[in-house]
């Protein structure tokens, strides 16, 4: 089954406007984290957002916002006041384990298949 | 901030023929580094988790003897490529995370192999 799902494979968002990218995630473990991050046409790979399991509150940097909802497994992005320049390849991923991450070896990522987004005029 | 440096971009090479791409962590200590493989317009696929002095793990279905990862420092792990055929031509992309630090993973900036 599906660790990720991404279920937009593009999006459309006119300039100054918000969108929200979706993401649903599957793990029996109770101890998790969730990644966003933006892919330019150059390949690499930006951190945008993180999200982990035990926080209370939804993730926030800048622009970006993480809706996260435990209960129906969703962490969605939201990009608010859309540029030009956010015109990507957007991928959400999931590490999980939670103490692992201590040692160095748990940031093991599964990625969604990404949302291509087209940021318009 | 911490930064992942991947060399090369861009190789091209001929079929046979092996290539080495290097990731080093240039101002962190990485004990583990992660090798990913990212084909055109879809997402990246682990392929091994190099640890530093001993041997990588491998993910299931990723041939150990094709793809060869050293991890001798805590700085640098190699990927090798050998008897490269035109189904490797991928992108390749290495991660490196600041040990204690969770929520930050570092991406070097990808290797676009071609093989002829």
């Amino acid at each position: 089954a599906q660790k990720i799902t991404q279920t937009q494979p593009g999006m459309f968002v006119q300039e100054k406007e918000a969108v929200t990218l979706d993401c649903t995630y599957d793990t029996s473990d109770p101890s998790y984290g969730l990644f966003w991050y933006k892919q330019p046409s150059s390949g690499e790979m930006i951190f945008l957002i993180y999200q982990g399991s035990y926080d209370q509150q939804n993730a926030t940097e800048g622009r970006y916002s993480l809706n996260f909802q435990k209960a129906r497994k969703s962490a969605n992005l939201v990009i608010s006041a859309s540029q030009l320049g956010d015109s990507a390849m957007y991928f959400c991923a999931m590490r999980e384990g939670g103490g692992i991450w201590i040692t160095g070896g748990g940031n093991k990522l599964t990625f969604g298949t990404g949302t291509q987004l087209k940021v318009e005029l | 901030g911490a930064v992942v440096s991947q060399h090369p971009s861009r190789v091209i090479c001929k079929s046979g023929t092996s290539v080495k791409i290097e990731c080093r962590s240039l101002d962190f200590q990485a004990t583990t580094m992660f090798w990913y493989r990212q084909f055109p317009k879809q997402s990246l696929m682990l392929m091994a988790t190099s640890n530093e002095g001993s041997k990588a793990t491998y993910e299931q279905g990723v041939e150990k003897d094709k793809f060869l990862i050293n991890h001798a420092s805590l700085t640098l792990s190699t990927l090798t490529v050998t008897s490269a055929h035109p189904e490797d031509s991928s992108f390749y992309i290495c991660s490196a995370n600041i040990r204690g630090v969770r929520e930050k993973l570092f991406f070097g900036s990808g290797t676009q192999l071609s093989v002829l």
